[in-house]
Protein backbone atom coordinates (compact mmCIF):
# COMPACT_ATOMS: atom_id res chain seq x y z
CA UNK A 1 0.00 0.00 0.00
CA UNK A 2 1.74 3.36 -1.11
CA UNK A 3 -0.28 5.61 0.15
CA UNK A 4 -0.07 9.49 -0.81
CA UNK A 5 2.98 9.75 -3.66
CA UNK A 6 4.41 13.04 -4.66
CA UNK A 7 6.54 13.55 -7.84
CA UNK A 8 9.25 14.65 -8.70
CA UNK A 9 10.65 14.80 -4.88
CA UNK A 10 13.11 17.85 -6.05
CA UNK A 11 12.62 20.25 -8.92
CA UNK A 12 14.52 23.61 -10.03
CA UNK A 13 12.43 26.59 -12.21
CA UNK A 14 13.55 29.25 -13.79
CA UNK A 15 11.02 32.51 -13.24
CA UNK A 16 8.12 31.94 -15.36
CA UNK A 17 8.22 28.48 -16.22
CA UNK A 18 5.44 26.07 -15.58
CA UNK A 19 5.44 22.89 -14.19
CA UNK A 20 3.08 20.44 -12.23
CA UNK A 21 3.64 18.61 -9.12
CA UNK A 22 2.23 15.11 -9.12
CA UNK A 23 0.03 13.58 -6.44
CA UNK A 24 -1.58 10.48 -6.59
CA UNK A 25 -3.36 8.07 -3.77
CA UNK A 26 -4.46 4.68 -3.16
CA UNK A 27 -6.78 4.58 -0.54
CA UNK A 28 -9.51 5.50 -2.36
CA UNK A 29 -10.12 8.65 -0.11
CA UNK A 30 -12.59 11.55 -1.26
CA UNK A 31 -10.23 14.38 0.01
CA UNK A 32 -7.26 15.78 -1.00
CA UNK A 33 -4.91 18.68 -0.61
CA UNK A 34 -2.19 20.38 -0.80
CA UNK A 35 -0.38 21.93 1.75
CA UNK A 36 3.16 24.44 1.52
CA UNK A 37 5.86 24.48 3.76
CA UNK A 38 8.22 27.41 4.53
CA UNK A 39 10.59 28.33 7.06
CA UNK A 40 8.95 29.56 10.20
CA UNK A 41 5.56 29.93 8.53
CA UNK A 42 4.49 26.03 9.02
CA UNK A 43 1.88 24.47 6.69
CA UNK A 44 -0.55 26.99 4.83
CA UNK A 45 -3.26 25.51 2.81
CA UNK A 46 -3.29 25.82 -0.89
CA UNK A 47 -6.22 24.45 -2.37
CA UNK A 48 -8.16 21.05 -1.08
CA UNK A 49 -11.03 18.98 -3.20
CA UNK A 50 -13.59 16.87 -1.80
CA UNK A 51 -14.07 14.65 -4.22
CA UNK A 52 -13.80 14.23 -8.20
CA UNK A 53 -14.57 17.45 -10.37
CA UNK A 54 -14.41 19.47 -6.88
CA UNK A 55 -11.98 22.01 -5.90
CA UNK A 56 -11.34 25.05 -3.53
CA UNK A 57 -8.81 27.72 -2.34
CA UNK A 58 -7.72 27.09 0.78
CA UNK A 59 -5.14 29.91 2.77
CA UNK A 60 -2.93 30.92 -0.26
CA UNK A 61 -4.20 29.96 -3.68
CA UNK A 62 -2.80 32.59 -5.79
CA UNK A 63 -0.34 30.99 -8.68
CA UNK A 64 -1.57 27.90 -8.35
CA UNK A 65 -4.33 25.69 -10.26
CA UNK A 66 -5.39 22.39 -9.08
CA UNK A 67 -8.06 19.68 -11.19
CA UNK A 68 -9.94 16.83 -10.07
CA UNK A 69 -10.50 14.76 -12.61
CA UNK A 70 -10.24 11.37 -10.95
CA UNK A 71 -10.43 10.47 -7.05
CA UNK A 72 -6.61 9.37 -7.18
CA UNK A 73 -5.37 12.35 -8.65
CA UNK A 74 -4.79 15.37 -7.46
CA UNK A 75 -2.14 17.93 -9.65
CA UNK A 76 -1.06 20.84 -8.33
CA UNK A 77 0.28 23.48 -11.52
CA UNK A 78 2.18 26.16 -11.03
CA UNK A 79 1.89 28.67 -14.24
CA UNK A 80 4.37 30.76 -14.08
CA UNK A 81 6.74 30.47 -11.39
CA UNK A 82 8.22 33.37 -8.95
CA UNK A 83 10.92 32.88 -6.64
CA UNK A 84 8.24 33.35 -3.76
CA UNK A 85 7.22 29.96 -4.63
CA UNK A 86 9.93 27.65 -3.38
CA UNK A 87 9.20 25.66 -0.64
CA UNK A 88 8.34 22.55 0.45
CA UNK A 89 4.94 21.44 -1.33
CA UNK A 90 2.73 18.39 0.57
CA UNK A 91 -0.25 16.47 -0.51
CA UNK A 92 -2.64 14.94 1.83
CA UNK A 93 -5.19 12.67 2.16
CA UNK A 94 -8.07 11.77 3.95
CA UNK A 95 -11.47 9.64 3.73
CA UNK A 96 -14.78 11.48 4.69
CA UNK A 97 -15.76 11.18 7.63
CA UNK A 98 -12.69 9.80 8.91
CA UNK A 99 -11.53 11.30 12.28
CA UNK A 100 -11.58 15.12 11.40
CA UNK A 101 -8.98 16.19 9.66
CA UNK A 102 -6.68 13.21 10.35
CA UNK A 103 -4.60 13.56 7.03
CA UNK A 104 -2.08 10.95 5.77
CA UNK A 105 0.55 13.19 3.44
CA UNK A 106 2.81 12.38 0.97
CA UNK A 107 6.92 12.91 1.65
CA UNK A 108 7.13 16.03 0.12
CA UNK A 109 8.23 17.70 -3.21
CA UNK A 110 10.91 20.24 -2.86
CA UNK A 111 10.78 23.26 -5.37
CA UNK A 112 13.09 26.15 -5.99
CA UNK A 113 12.40 28.71 -8.19
CA UNK A 114 15.34 30.41 -9.43
CA UNK B 1 -3.19 36.74 11.90
CA UNK B 2 -2.05 33.22 12.90
CA UNK B 3 -4.80 31.48 14.51
CA UNK B 4 -2.64 28.59 16.00
CA UNK B 5 0.46 29.99 18.02
CA UNK B 6 3.73 27.56 18.62
CA UNK B 7 5.60 30.62 20.51
CA UNK B 8 8.90 28.35 21.22
CA UNK B 9 11.03 27.16 18.61
CA UNK B 10 12.68 24.14 19.90
CA UNK B 11 12.98 22.38 23.02
CA UNK B 12 15.74 20.02 24.18
CA UNK B 13 15.24 17.30 26.88
CA UNK B 14 17.12 13.98 28.41
CA UNK B 15 15.66 10.87 27.91
CA UNK B 16 13.55 9.55 30.01
CA UNK B 17 12.08 13.05 30.89
CA UNK B 18 9.12 14.73 30.13
CA UNK B 19 8.66 16.84 26.98
CA UNK B 20 5.90 19.27 27.04
CA UNK B 21 5.09 21.37 23.97
CA UNK B 22 2.41 23.86 23.96
CA UNK B 23 0.09 25.69 21.54
CA UNK B 24 -2.25 28.52 21.50
CA UNK B 25 -4.97 29.27 19.03
CA UNK B 26 -7.03 32.53 19.07
CA UNK B 27 -10.08 31.33 17.20
CA UNK B 28 -12.42 29.92 19.66
CA UNK B 29 -15.16 28.29 17.18
CA UNK B 30 -11.98 25.90 16.96
CA UNK B 31 -13.41 22.48 18.13
CA UNK B 32 -10.97 19.22 16.98
CA UNK B 33 -7.23 19.37 17.28
CA UNK B 34 -4.52 17.38 16.13
CA UNK B 35 -1.04 16.65 17.00
CA UNK B 36 1.54 15.93 13.71
CA UNK B 37 5.53 14.84 14.05
CA UNK B 38 7.55 15.50 11.17
CA UNK B 39 11.29 13.88 10.56
CA UNK B 40 13.65 15.11 7.86
CA UNK B 41 12.70 14.66 4.40
CA UNK B 42 9.35 13.41 5.32
CA UNK B 43 5.88 14.29 5.20
CA UNK B 44 3.89 14.95 9.06
CA UNK B 45 2.36 12.15 10.58
CA UNK B 46 -0.72 11.93 12.60
CA UNK B 47 0.22 11.50 16.19
CA UNK B 48 -3.35 12.11 18.40
CA UNK B 49 -6.13 14.54 18.74
CA UNK B 50 -8.49 15.81 20.87
CA UNK B 51 -11.41 17.23 20.39
CA UNK B 52 -13.49 19.97 22.45
CA UNK B 53 -15.66 17.96 24.21
CA UNK B 54 -12.94 16.58 26.39
CA UNK B 55 -9.90 17.77 28.49
CA UNK B 56 -7.49 14.74 27.98
CA UNK B 57 -6.67 11.86 25.46
CA UNK B 58 -3.81 9.63 26.34
CA UNK B 59 -2.50 7.03 24.10
CA UNK B 60 0.73 5.51 24.61
CA UNK B 61 3.46 7.78 25.93
CA UNK B 62 1.85 10.88 24.57
CA UNK B 63 -1.10 12.38 26.21
CA UNK B 64 -2.75 16.21 25.14
CA UNK B 65 -4.65 18.48 27.56
CA UNK B 66 -6.87 21.11 26.41
CA UNK B 67 -7.77 24.03 28.64
CA UNK B 68 -10.95 25.52 26.65
CA UNK B 69 -11.04 28.67 28.58
CA UNK B 70 -7.50 29.94 27.93
CA UNK B 71 -7.58 28.38 24.47
CA UNK B 72 -4.44 25.97 25.18
CA UNK B 73 -3.43 22.96 23.98
CA UNK B 74 -0.12 20.86 25.27
CA UNK B 75 1.08 17.77 24.34
CA UNK B 76 2.77 15.63 26.97
CA UNK B 77 5.20 13.04 26.15
CA UNK B 78 6.60 10.67 29.66
CA UNK B 79 8.99 9.27 28.87
CA UNK B 80 10.55 10.96 26.12
CA UNK B 81 12.95 8.93 23.98
CA UNK B 82 15.61 9.83 21.48
CA UNK B 83 13.17 8.97 18.43
CA UNK B 84 11.07 11.16 19.37
CA UNK B 85 13.17 13.55 18.09
CA UNK B 86 11.73 15.66 15.34
CA UNK B 87 9.30 18.67 14.54
CA UNK B 88 5.94 18.53 16.18
CA UNK B 89 3.05 20.77 14.50
CA UNK B 90 0.05 21.71 16.54
CA UNK B 91 -3.07 21.88 14.19
CA UNK B 92 -7.06 22.68 14.55
CA UNK B 93 -10.03 22.68 12.53
CA UNK B 94 -13.72 24.45 13.16
CA UNK B 95 -16.70 21.82 12.63
CA UNK B 96 -17.71 21.07 9.37
CA UNK B 97 -14.52 23.15 8.16
CA UNK B 98 -12.09 21.32 5.30
CA UNK B 99 -9.71 23.34 6.35
CA UNK B 100 -6.57 22.49 8.96
CA UNK B 101 -5.07 25.43 10.47
CA UNK B 102 -1.14 24.68 11.58
CA UNK B 103 0.98 26.40 13.75
CA UNK B 104 4.80 26.93 12.97
CA UNK B 105 5.77 23.80 14.61
CA UNK B 106 8.49 23.01 17.08
CA UNK B 107 11.70 21.06 17.03
CA UNK B 108 12.21 18.25 19.97
CA UNK B 109 15.69 17.01 20.71
CA UNK B 110 15.98 14.42 23.01
CA UNK B 111 19.37 13.77 24.15
CA UNK B 112 20.05 10.16 25.00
Amino acid sequence: NAGVTQTPKFQVLKTGQSMTLQCAQDMNHEYMSWYRQDPGMGLRLIHYSVGAGITDQGEVPNGYNVSRSTTEDFPLRLLSAAPSQTSVYFCASRRQGAGANVLTFGAGSRLTVL
Amino acid sequence: DQQVKQNSPSLSVQEGRISILNCDYTNSMFDYFLWYKKYPAEGPTFLISISSIKDKNEDGRFTVFLNKSAKHLSLHIVPSQPGDSAVYFCAASQGGSEKLVFGKGMKLTVNP
